[in-house]
């Protein structure tokens, strides 16, 4: 069974501060791992994901995740906030790449 | 990056009645699309994943009777809400699964469906 745990519904950090989303996952297989992001009533836009190529992986908006395989974790950072980061985060893991399941969610606030 | 469209954005409909929505894939085939419905402040929940040319695999607890999927073509999936309940109202979003093992979902913008 696949699952992922996104730890803090909310977080709020200032603008030009690092902004550190959390992502764990449980997957019986090697996974592959994903972040979205969500602005109201809109569809998600992948961010980026990680298919078992490198572990520090780059995407849009100057994002980046690692996938740490001991910690079963896939957090996503960047590295100082701008106003249009404000939005919701989801993580997603999926072991075929055939279903995908997704967290909780995060909603990321940034203060001017 | 692909675009996927979903029809209609917004509907609201009387209980009893049937609601189709469409998802339509723009800019590659999609053998593969997935329909998801997420409730207000929370994550997507998969409800089935639709192939075309075959019968849609529905999550456990979603009822295939209620939630009608067609995937005819490699372009166009549909999403039919049939006797449609106040408890059905949700945000369904729809993607399609880019072929070539890249696993990339591209979303649509999602439907508001409101049962009255």
């Amino acid at each position: 069974a696949q699952s992922v745990t996104q730890l803090g519904s909310h977080v709020s950090v200032s603008e030009g501060a690092l902004v550190l989303l959390r992502c764990n996952y449980s997957s019986s297989v090697p996974p592959y791992l994903f972040w979205y992001v969500q602005y109201p009533n809109q569809g998600l836009q992948l961010l980026l994901k990680y298919t078992s190529a490198a572990t520090l992986v780059k995407g849009i908006n100057g994002f980046e995740a690692e996938f740490k395989k001991s910690e079963t974790s896939f957090h996503l950072t960047k590295p100082s906030a701008h106003m249009s980061d404000a939005a919701e985060y989801f993580c997603a893991v999926s072991d075929t790449g055939n279903q995908f399941y997704f967290g909780t969610g995060t909603s990321l606030t940034v203060i001017p | 990056g692909a675009v996927v469209s979903q029809h209609p954005s917004r509907v609201i409909c009387k209980s009893g009645t049937s609601v189709k929505i469409e998802c339509r894939s723009l800019d590659f085939q999609a053998t593969t699309m997935f329909w998801y419905r997420q409730f207000p402040k929370q994550s997507l929940m998969l409800m089935a994943t639709s192939n075309e040319g075959s019968k849609a695999t529905y999550e456990q607890g979603v009822e295939k009777d209620k939630f009608l999927i067609n995937h005819a073509s490699l372009t166009l999936s549909t999403l039919t809400v049939t006797s449609a309940h106040p408890e059905d109202s949700s945000f369904y979003i729809c993607s399609a699964l880019r072929p070539g093992g890249s696993y990339e979902q591209y979303f649509g913008p999602g439907t508001r469906l409101t049962v009255t």
